[in-house]
């Protein structure tokens, strides 16, 4: 069966530090993968999709990018980080075509 | 661009009420997703519906796509505790996988 993960499952990080989550899925090929924000008790916000190995699509203009190094694995970063990142952030993937989303535990990261 | 309002934002009721919840666009989706999210998880799909005018129901859930595709609900009858949680719709429009989330509705059940 599929599964993904998801770390870490909090982070506390200064304003201006660097950022770096990290997002594998196992027992699927060829995934389309997704990272969301959403905020406190609200909807998803598209930020980053991906529908292969170093394709890379940006939703909105914003501090943070994605990379996909490997086929499973989906990372989002960021150089210097504002406090406004500070969300719940939620990486998911489908397989292609409009399949339903399989979301990962999320990372609360707090900026300080 | 395409956007998908959700309502009400916030639902407060007590156990054995019925309640529904709506999901509206000017839009037209291929499909409509609901989705079932509990406090720092992700959320979960519970069901995808198709086809205009398509009902779904999933025990004491019934969901129901627009004869035209734009818009969705979701009836809960007899609610309980269990279902207290936030309810995301979320539309699919192109082949690209990317979907159109509402808002959310947070569903608190009282015991």
């Amino acid at each position: 069966s599929q599964t993904i993960h998801q770390w870490p499952a909090t982070l506390v990080q200064p304003v201006g530090s660097p950022l770096s989550l990290e997002c594998t899925v196992e027992g699927t090929s060829n995934p389309n993968l997704y990272w969301y924000r959403q905020a406190a008790g609200r909807g998803l916000q598209l930020l980053f999709y991906s529908v292969g190995i170093g394709q890379i699509s940006s939703e909105v203009p914003q501090n943070l990018s994605a990379s996909r190094p490997q086929d499973r694995q989906f990372i989002l970063s960021s150089k210097k980080l504002l406090l406004s990142d500070s969300g719940f952030y939620l990486c998911a993937w489908s397989a292609q075509g409009n399949s339903p989303l399989h979301f990962g535990n999320g990372t609360r990261l707090t900026v300080t | 661009t395409q956007l998908l309002e959700q309502s009400p934002q916030f639902l407060s009721i007590q156990e054995g009420e019925n309640l529904t919840v709506y999901c509206n666009s000017s839009s037209v989706f291929s499909s409509l997703q609901w989705y079932r999210q509990e406090p720092g998880e992700g959320p979960v799909l519970l069901v995808t519906v198709v086809t205009g005018g398509e009902v779904k129901k999933l025990k004491r859930l019934t969901f129901q796509f627009g004869d035209a595709r734009k818009d969705s609900s979701l009836h809960i009858t007899a609610a309980q505790p269990g279902d207290t949680g936030l309810y995301l719709c979320a539309g699919a429009g192109g082949n690209t996988g990317k979907l159109i989330f509402g808002q959310g509705t947070t569903l608190q059940v009282k015991p």
